[in-house]
């Protein structure tokens, strides 16, 4: 069936290095996926979203890189900031599956000073 | 411009109750979402509805739980008699359109239901 799995259940990395969160989906069918950052206490919160006609997104400090052949996909934060550490998860959807997001398990990431 | 709205932001039943869960979805936002997240674990889509339609409930268990998107007002998802193991967080989370026009969801801040 589908599913979208992580790497790490937890990163650790140091105020202003550069952080790398992966994400393994299943489904070779998905062709939308999004990354969400969720702190404590609150809903996921839109980071960026890519599409499978694309291999490379780039928004504000984050890039989302999209690898079809290996159904990888990672999220690189620049200059990791202590605002940064959260739950963050990967969520993919397809062209078969009407709206639903099927999300990740998560990886925590924190940041030290 | 207000996100998504939740509330009531925490709950509290006994089991046998019945809970009411209400969304407001972005303003401009015809289409909504509800999913369910345990300690720990990612959020599981439970049901897609746009206004007064009910269009992918595969996540809805089958008994005690119901969703609507009334013309006017909030979304509501309904859990009849609440057992303990319906104790969670439930988000809601709204789009413009459908994820094929590029139209991401954006996610209100819960309710976290607990069921003594």
């Amino acid at each position: 069936g589908e599913s979208v799995g992580l790497h790490l259940p937890t990163l650790s990395v140091q105020e202003g290095d550069n952080s790398i969160i992966n994400c393994a989906y299943s489904n070779s069918a998905s062709d939308y996926f999004i990354w969400y950052k969720q702190e404590s206490g609150k809903g996921p919160q839109f980071i960026i979203d890519i599409r499978s006609n694309m291999d490379k997104r780039q928004g504000q400090r984050v890039t989302v890189l999209l690898n079809k052949t290996v159904k990888h996909l990672s999220l690189q934060i620049a200059a990791t900031q202590p605002g940064d550490s959260a739950v963050y998860f990967c969520a993919e959807n397809n062209r078969y599956n009407t709206d639903k997001l099927i999300f990740g398990t998560g990886t925590r990431l924190q940041v030290f000073p | 411009n207000a996100g998504v709205m939740q509330n009531p932001r925490h709950l509290v039943r006994r089991r046998g109750q019945e809970a009411r869960l209400r969304c407001s979805p972005m303003k401009g936002h015809s289409h909504v979402y509800w999913y369910r997240q345990l300690p720990e674990e990612g959020l599981k889509f439970m049901v897609y509805l746009q206004k007064e339609n009910i269009i992918d409930e595969s996540g809805m268990p089958k008994e005690r739980f119901s969703a609507e998107f009334p013309k006017e007002g909030p979304s509501i998802l309904r859990i009849q008699q609440v057992v303990r193991g319906d104790s969670a967080a439930y988000f809601c989370a709204s789009s413009r359109g459908t994820q094929a026009s590029n139209q991401p969801q954006h996610f209100g801040d819960g309710t976290r239901l607990s069921i003594l």
